[in-house]
C-alpha cells in the first residue's frame, strides 16, 4: 500500500512553460485534492474531485486546471507557468471526513 | 469563508516542558478538526482527529481539545522531546474541505 504518491519531487520551470502534476493514491478513495503551500501560510486549496470525471474550483484555483480521468490519479496542470506559481504542491485523498498527504512536490518558476 | 489562525506563528521550549498550541477557527459548523505535524521538506502527517460531536481525542503524549461554541482548539504534548522538534498544523473540515492554520513552528531544546 503506497498511499498517496505524487510525481516529479522537484521541478524547475522557466515562465510561460506548462507541466503537469500527477497524483495516484491505491485507497480507492473518491475524494482527492490539490494543495499549495507557501511560506508562511496554510495549505491552500487549488482544486478538488469528488470522484472520477469530476472536478471543482477550490479557494485559489486560476492559472491551474485538473483532470480526474481515473479514480486513482489526480493530474494538476500549469498551462502557462508564472513566477506566483513557485511553491510546494500537496495532493490527499480522503477517507470519510480524514484527509492523507502525498509528500509534496517542490516548484520553482523563473 | 472560514478563517483558521494559529498562536504563536513560532515556539521554542526546554526538553521536558510540556507543549500547548493553539487554533482558533470563525465558523463553528465544522465536521471535525485534524491537527498535523510536518517536518522541513516533507509531507503531513496525521496527528490527531477530532469529530464535531467530540471534547477530547488522545494519542500517546499528545491531547486535543475541540470547543466548538467557542471556535477553538489546543493540542497538548506532554513532556516534549527533541524530536517532537516540527510545524503543527490544524485544519478545520467544512463541506468536505480542509481550511488550514499557518502552523506554529516548534523547538524543543535538548
Amino acid at each position: 500500500n503506497a498511499g498517496v504518491t505524487q510525481t516529479p519531487k522537484f521541478r524547475v520551470l522557466k515562465t510561460g512553460q506548462s507541466m503537469t502534476l500527477l497524483c495516484a493514491q491505491d485507497m480507492n478513495h473518491e475524494y482527492m485534492y490539490w494543495y499549495r503551500q507557501d511560506p508562511g501560510m496554510g495549505l491552500r486549496l487549488i482544486h478538488y474531485s469528488v470522484g472520477e470525471g469530476t472536478t471543482a474550483k477550490g479557494e485559489v484555483p486560476d492559472g491551474y486546471n485538473v483532470s480526474r480521468l481515473k479514480k486513482q490519479n489526480f493530474l494538476l496542470g500549469l498551462e502557462s507557468a508564472a513566477p506566483s506559481q513557485t511553491s510546494v504542491y500537496f495532493c490527499a485523498s480522503q477517507r470519510g471526513n480524514e484527509q492523507f498527504f502525498g509528500p509534496g512536490t517542490r516548484l520553482t518558476v523563473l | 469563508k472560514q478563517e483558521v489562525t494559529q498562536i504563536p506563528a513560532a515556539l521554542s521550549v526546554p526538553e521536558g516542558e510540556n507543549l500547548v498550541l493553539n487554533c482558533s477557527f470563525t465558523d463553528s459548523a465544522i465536521y471535525n478538526l485534524q491537527w498535523f505535524r510536518q517536518d522541513p521538506g516533507k509531507g503531513l502527517t496525521s496527528l490527531l482527529l477530532i469529530q464535531s460531536s467530540q471534547r477530547e481525542q488522545t494519542s500517546g503524549r499528545l491531547n486535543a481539545s475541540l470547543d466548538k461554541s467557542s471556535g477553538r482548539s489546543t493540542l497538548y504534548i506532554a513532556a516534549s522531546q527533541p524530536g517532537d522538534s516540527a510545524t503543527y498544523l490544524c485544519a478545520v473540515v467544512s463541506d468536505y474541505k480542509l481550511s488550514f492554520g499557518a502552523g506554529t513552528t516548534v523547538t524543543v531544546r535538548a
